[in-house]
């Protein structure tokens, strides 16, 4: 599996963007990249997902270097709830075993009132 | 729409007994997998089901086992429990097997293993 690096911890303000960077060099040219959270004491929560463009919903959005080779997760304006782990996870949607994911430590992403 | 649920929330179980899972998909899909997440780390795949079949086993032995059901509710079984299964045990369920649409999970079963 195509590995992710992300940093172990980052810190935000309330109501202040956030940019969370995930880095991965060796992705292959069919994988996709998902985004997903874990809020305290819940299971991970799909956030968003992209290929080459970037993506917007309306919980974040995705921009993806042009290379592929990085992306940032950006939360616009940040609340408490947004207060989690989130994880960069690259995602074959040709593999068979198509809820194969495979979690790194991700980012945790602490929001000060 | 109803969510992907896990029973039970809590369990304590002795090193060398077997232990039941049990998670109900959310509606309308049709493939479940489980994993397994430690305390401090990221859920690692355990094993996918759809159709009743695993069609995908992570890097776990023999004694965790599992099926799936008609329905599509699924259960999770570990014999022989060791003291490194105490873990958060995590359900997700999805609407197709391959084409990667986005995994639901369930808030999980803390187990114990004294």
């Amino acid at each position: 599996d195509a590995k992710t690096t992300q940093p172990n911890s980052m810190e935000s303000n309330e109501e202040e963007p956030v940019h969370l960077p995930c880095n991965h060099s060796t992705i292959s040219g069919t994988d996709y990249i998902h985004w997903y959270r874990q809020l305290p004491s819940q299971g991970p929560e799909y956030v968003i997902h992209g290929l080459t463009s970037n993506v917007n919903n309306r919980m974040a959005s995705l921009a993806i270097a042009e290379d592929r080779k990085s992306s940032t997760l950006i939360l616009h304006r940040a609340t408490l709830r947004d207060a989690a782990v989130y994880y960069c996870i690259l995602r074959d949607p040709l593999e068979t075993s198509g809820s194969r994911l495979t979690f790194g430590e991700g980012t945790q992403l602490t929001v000060n009132p | 729409e109803t969510g992907v649920t896990q029973s039970p929330t809590h369990l304590i179980k002795t090193r060398g007994q077997q232990v039941t899972l049990r998670c109900s998909s959310q509606s309308g899909h049709n493939t479940v997998s489980w994993y397994q997440q430690a305390l401090g780390q990221g859920p690692q795949f355990i094993f996918q089901y759809y159709r009743e079949e695993e069609n995908g086993r992570g890097n776990f032995p023999p004694r965790f086992s599992g099926l799936q059901f008609p329905n599509y509710s699924s259960e999770l079984n570990v014999n022989a429990l060791e003291l490194d299964d105490s873990a958060l045990y995590l359900c997700a369920s999805s609407g197709d097997r391959v084409l990667g649409s986005p995994l639901h999970f369930g808030n999980g079963t803390r187990l114990t293993v004294t």
